[in-house]
């Protein structure tokens, strides 16, 4: 079975330009989040998508990030303008939902971000 | 709201040494607890989980139990081996709308020696 997959692995812009990251989660995953993973902390949750609707993106700093998942599957996380603050890895993570039980999450390699 | 907190890092041992790593949480309700590896390169795995109180998950070795009156979920090893070398996370999982939220700790990065 193929692996939650992202790209690039790795990118350098300039503060205050724009950078768009690309999520394929795995196959039938209905549930699909966006995390942010600053150099010596944890993955903090961005945003969540059901299928191509949002559960939660209360943590998504909205006046910058955007994301979405077109027909449920792809997804893509962009940021505009860029900050020296958003260096950081992108991690992407998917997993099942069936009914109200909740499954584990798988995590692709992750996008690092370098703003300078 | 939900929050992890871990073990200091870095952690440096030699190998077949015994190995625990801290982990306490504040949540409201009945969450599920995990433990999380990354080894170098890679993405976050799933190590091992317990979905409620006095459950012990474990895998590869590892072990940890949900104490509840302590509000912990101690990660431990018996032996480690140079190959264990990972930044290992603690986190915590509350369902919402069907869904698992997961908040993880700030990371602990463990070095084997051999």
């Amino acid at each position: 079975e193929a692996g939650v997959a992202q790209s690039p692995r790795y990118k350098i812009i300039e503060k205050r330009q724009s950078v768009a990251f690309w999520c394929n989660p795995i196959s039938g995953h209905a549930t699909l989040y966006w995390y942010q993973q600053i150099l010596g902390q944890g993955p903090k949750l961005l945003i969540q998508f059901q299928n191509n609707g949002v559960v939660d993106d209360s943590q998504l700093p909205k006046d910058r990030f955007s994301a979405e998942r077109l027909k449920g599957v792809d997804s893509t996380l962009k940021i505009q303008p860029a900050k020296l603050e958003d260096s950081a890895v992108y991690l992407c993570a998917s997993s099942l939902r069936l009914g109200q039980s909740t499954y584990e999450q798988y995590f692709g390699p992750g996008t690092r971000l370098t703003v300078t | 709201g939900n929050s992890v907190t871990q073990m200091e890092g870095p952690v440096t041992l030699s190998e077949e040494a015994f190995l625990t790593i801290n982990c306490t949480y504040t949540a409201t309700g009945y969450p599920s607890l995990f433990w999380y590896v990354q080894y170098p390169g890679e993405g976050l795995q799933l190590l091992l989980k317990a979905t409620k109180a006095d459950d012990k998950g474990s895998n590869k070795g590892f072990e940890a139990t949900y104490r509840k009156e302590t509000t912990s979920f101690h990660l431990e090893k018996g032996s480690v081996q140079v190959s264990d070398s990972a930044v290992y996370f603690c986190a915590l999982g509350s369902s919402i709308q069907g869904a698992q939220k997961l908040v993880f700790g700030q990371g602990t990065r463990l070095t084997i020696n051999p």
